[in-house]
């Protein structure tokens, strides 16, 4: 079945410096989605890629979609205290193929 | 819109116990998808539906059965607990394969 790695699972930064974390996907994917979860919180969406090579940016948040569609990161520049929580890829083959989690990566910042 | 709201917010339970967890959404949404979270095992999909009175496996389904009579709601049925059901459930909602809205969590002990 579909496998979505994701590294590191735990990342310390002091705040100020930047963070990436990393997705890898044991099948091409139709679309890639990043969520943020909140210690104690649930998933909330950040975003979608579709296009092969794509790149979406949100403030300090840069997400890229590998050319093959089976790779995705999502690196934060400067990080903040409100960005602590843990990041998730998820995704799909397309259609009504189900999404499929990364086990996540935890960030903690050092202030 | 109050989204996807799930109830109980905290559940123990004996083993051998059963119990549903209830879940339902306000957005008409199509998708509705249930989810349980372990530590350093990221989101593992345990049923999911594509609309109502249609329903399929996810990664993880044994020990728990879903129905899906209404588009709005999507009650997840524990037949007989086990420790190893002891999670954090989190039921989500999408209008397709898009945009994933997910409600506040069960906090599930089972002893």
């Amino acid at each position: 079945g579909q496998q979505v790695m994701q590294i590191p699972q735990y990342q310390h930064v002091q705040e100020g410096e930047d963070f990436t974390t990393y997705c890898n996907s044991s099948t091409t994917l139709s679309n890639i989605q990043w969520y943020k979860q909140r210690p104690g919180g649930h998933p909330v969406f950040l975003i979608q890629l579709v296009k092969s090579g794509e790149v979406k940016k949100q403030k300090r948040l840069t997400f890229q979609f590998g050319e093959a569609k089976k790779n995705s990161s999502l690196h934060i520049t400067a990080t903040q205290t409100t960005d602590v929580g843990t990041y998730f890829c998820a995704g799909s083959r397309g259609g009504n193929e189900k999404l499929t989690f990364g086990t996540g990566t935890r960030l903690t910042i050092i202030p | 819109n109050a989204g996807v709201t799930q109830t109980p917010k905290f559940q123990v339970l004996k083993t051998g116990q059963s119990m549903t967890l209830q879940c339902a959404q306000d957005m008409n949404h199509e998708y509705m998808s249930w989810y349980r979270q372990d530590p350093g095992m990221g989101l593992r999909l345990i049923h999911y539906s594509v609309g109502a009175g249609i329903t399929d496996q996810g990664e993880v389904p044994n020990g728990y059965n879903v129905s899906r009579s209404t588009t709005e709601d999507f009650p997840l049925r524990l037949l007989s607990a086990a420790p190893s059901q002891t999670s954090v459930y989190f039921c989500a909602s999408s209008r397709g394969q898009s945009e994933q809205y997910f409600g506040p969590g069960t906090r599930l002990t089972v002893t």
